[in-house]
């Protein structure tokens, strides 16, 4: 099973910082990585796939790069409605993966 | 505009069965893999299983082999997850969503999700 490790756990941003979260995998995934948003109380969204493409409709201060076992999500220019919990996904091995989430809220 | 909309979901003591379904429109449903992910109370994802366009190929979670069933009606374009000998760990949110057109490809469209709570 892969085993994806995401840093930080937490992290306390304020508006129109840049924020960075790293996602590492156990084994070489290529670019079969992708990133969520979820808000409480809601389903998750879809922002990046392939690591590097952004899903339709998702705003560009959204961007995903990486590839093998080191992958970021970067939010350019943090907005109030970004705080939530990220999530990266494997889809290049079954079983298919998540990361741990990464909880990111305002300062 | 595509559209997942969940069904089922309730509460059943240990040892029991549940049925959850999903509808999908907006898109050509016989063309893409359907997934069922879930979501333990104030946990991370976990992904449960998928199936191909046809039905002809289908993935479980080790936790739940032989145990959950997926299934699809290409005229109803609907998908299911029929659960059986349920467990207090099974408890969760249970959330269907569309993936792409291979296997490959991430849940792009999920449902509203449908809480699951096996407690006696």
């Amino acid at each position: 099973e892969i085993v994806l490790t995401q840093s930080p756990d937490f992290q306390s941003v304020t508006p129109k910082e840049r924020v960075t979260i790293t996602c590492r995998a156990s084994q070489n995934i290529e670019d079969r990585l992708h990133w969520y948003q979820q808000k409480p109380d809601q389903s998750p969204k879809l922002l990046i796939k392939y690591a590097s493409q952004s899903f339709s409709g998702v705003p560009s201060r959204f961007s995903g790069s990486g590839s093998g076992t080191t992958f970021t999500l970067t939010i350019n220019s943090f907005e109030a409605e970004d705080a939530a919990t990220y999530y990266c996904h494997q889809t290049g091995s079954l079983p298919r993966t998540y990361g741990q989430g990464t909880k990111v809220e305002i300062k | 505009e595509v559209q997942v909309v969940q069904s089922g979901g309730g509460l059943v003591q240990p040892g029991g069965s549940l049925r959850l379904s999903c509808i999908a429109s907006g898109f050509t449903f016989s063309s893409f893999w359907m997934s069922w992910v879930r979501q333990a109370p104030g946990r991370g994802l976990e992904w449960v299983a998928n199936i191909k366009e046809d039905g002809s190929q289908k993935y479980y979670m080790d936790s739940v082999k032989g145990r959950f069933s997926i299934s699809r009606d290409n005229s109803r374009n609907s998908v299911y997850l029929e659960m059986s000998s349920l467990r207090p760990e099974d408890t969760a949110i249970y959330y269907c969503a569309r993936d792409g057109e291979t296997w490959l490809g991430p849940p792009g469209y999920w449902g509203q999700g449908a809480l699951v709570t096996v407690s006696s």
